[in-house]
């Protein structure tokens, strides 16, 4: 079992272009969860996705938006990149099966905006 | 809204003590709770899962435990090694909101 990946590892972009990130669930998963995670500090919920649709968000802008494709993987978009959007971008996996239920995580994708 | 408080933010201790680590969460009413390790700059591993309708659990060397009236979890690690330094972070994760609400974190140095 590969577990949660996620590609690319690491990124520099230039402030106003667009990035997309990608993630690969564990399997048996049928859920996605993006977070954004600043240096120091704890993660951020961004948005899940589950049955290909984005089924929760947290208080990120529309700049953010995602995908999830029918063999469950995902894709975090982000337009119009700013300097603050620098973080470590984790994805998380898990079984639905009706309620919260014990998550994944991949090893992250660190994205520096310059 | 809930909140998630982990004190200390760091804490230093020589190989070989036993120490606990805590976390503290505003809305009683959570789903689970878990606790994981993040190594620098590496994403995050899950250490224990504790459901609301437990108390605790154990994994190896680390205890989890949960008491939802006092809105406390603490992770107890014994014999601590070089090898635990890394961060722990706690997130619970509630009824009907499917998202997982963190901690700061509590950056822990095993001396050896």
């Amino acid at each position: 079992d590969a577990g949660v990946t996620q590609s690319p590892t690491h990124l520099i972009k230039t402030r106003g272009q667009q990035v997309t990130l990608r993630c690969s669930p564990k399997s048996g998963h049928d859920t996605v969860s993006w977070y954004q995670q600043a240096l120091g500090q704890g993660p951020q919920f961004i948005f899940q996705y589950y049955e290909e649709e984005e089924r929760q968000r947290g208080n990120f802008p529309d700049r953010f938006s995602g995908h999830q494709f029918p063999n469950y993987s995902s894709e975090l978009n982000v337009n119009a990149l700013l300097l603050g959007d620098s973080a470590l971008y984790l994805c998380a996996s898990s079984a639905l099966a009706g309620g919260p239920a014990e998550q994944y995580f991949g090893p992250g994708t660190r994205l520096t905006v310059t | 809204k809930q909140e998630v408080t982990q004190i200390p933010a760091a804490l230093s201790v020589p190989e070989g003590e036993n120490l606990v680590l805590n976390c503290s969460f505003t809305d009683s009413a959570i789903y689970n709770l878990q606790w994981f390790r993040q190594d620098p700059g590496k994403g995050l591993t899950s250490l224990l899962l504790i459901q609301s309708s437990q108390r605790e659990q154990t994994s190896g060397r680390l205890n989890a435990s949960l008491d939802k009236s006092s809105g406390r979890s603490t992770l107890y690690i014994a014999a601590s090694q070089p090898g635990d330094s890394a961060t722990y972070l706690c997130a619970v994760g509630g009824g009907s909101n499917y998202q997982l609400i963190w901690g700061a974190g509590t950056k822990l140095i095993i001396k050896p």
